[in-house]
């Protein structure tokens, strides 16, 4: 059964705090991605990374880097965590497709809700 | 600037009747267009695609129509089910972008039994 795991899924951070969200996944997959979901705004991509070591930026990276240092996890940081960053965040991964992208290959976790006060 | 619009909030559908959700794009290069399904408190999943050389895709209760002229796509649920009630969001994707995909704000289904 595949698997995309995201370690805290409820977190309580306070303004200014250095924040760590952990993805794992147990598929192999070369293409992993950070989402930020809002009310209104859907789904926006934070970064994403095709490879180990590798990483590029997505639609909204401000106030976040990310860290690929294992093909199986991708870590999204908070520098410095701030209000306007409470959100609910998802992790997703894929195989590499060769530039197509097949929906039913991207997996996604159940998210890690951050609120920061 | 959202290249992926679904203006419709929410809808709300009698059971077995049909659903259907819309959504418009303004990028001309996206070729690959795929509908996702949410429940609160778990991640998306996959519920149908199609690729901008057909114009309908069809899986079971689910089938996806595109109108390249339009840049508008929908999904119709025939017959709608209250474990239908969702949010569902469209998104869509580049050739060369691998699984880089855009979502839409997401519309939020209600079917009542």
């Amino acid at each position: 059964d595949v698997k995309v795991t995201q370690s805290s899924r409820y977190l309580v951070k306070r303004t200014g705090e250095k924040v760590f969200l952990e993805c794992v996944q147990d598929m192999d997959h070369e293409n992993m991605f950070w989402y930020r979901q809002d009310p209104g705004l859907g789904l926006r991509l934070i970064y994403f990374s095709y490879d180990v070591k590798m990483k590029e930026k997505g639609d909204i990276p401000e106030g976040y880097s990310v860290s690929r240092e294992k093909k199986e996890r991708f870590s999204l940081i908070l520098e410095s965590a701030s209000t306007n960053q409470t959100s609910m965040y998802l992790c997703a991964s894929s195989p590499s497709g060769g530039g197509r992208p097949s929906g039913n290959t991207i997996y996604f976790g159940e998210g890690s809700w951050l609120t920061v006060v | 600037d959202q290249q992926v619009k679904q203006n419709s909030p929410s809808l709300s559908v009698q059971e077995g009747r049909i659903s259907i959700l819309n959504c418009d794009y303004t990028n001309s290069m996206f070729d690959y267009f795929l509908w996702y399904k949410k429940y609160p408190a778990e991640g998306p999943t996959f519920l149908i695609s199609i690729s901008s050389i057909k114009d309908k895709n069809e899986d079971g209760r689910f089938t996806v129509f595109l109108n390249k002229s339009a840049k508008h796509l929908s999904l119709h649920i025939v017959p709608s089910q209250p474990g239908d009630s969702a949010v569902y969001f469209c998104a869509a994707s580049e050739w060369g972008y691998g699984n880089k995909l855009v979502f839409g704000a997401g519309t939020i289904l209600r079917v009542k039994s």
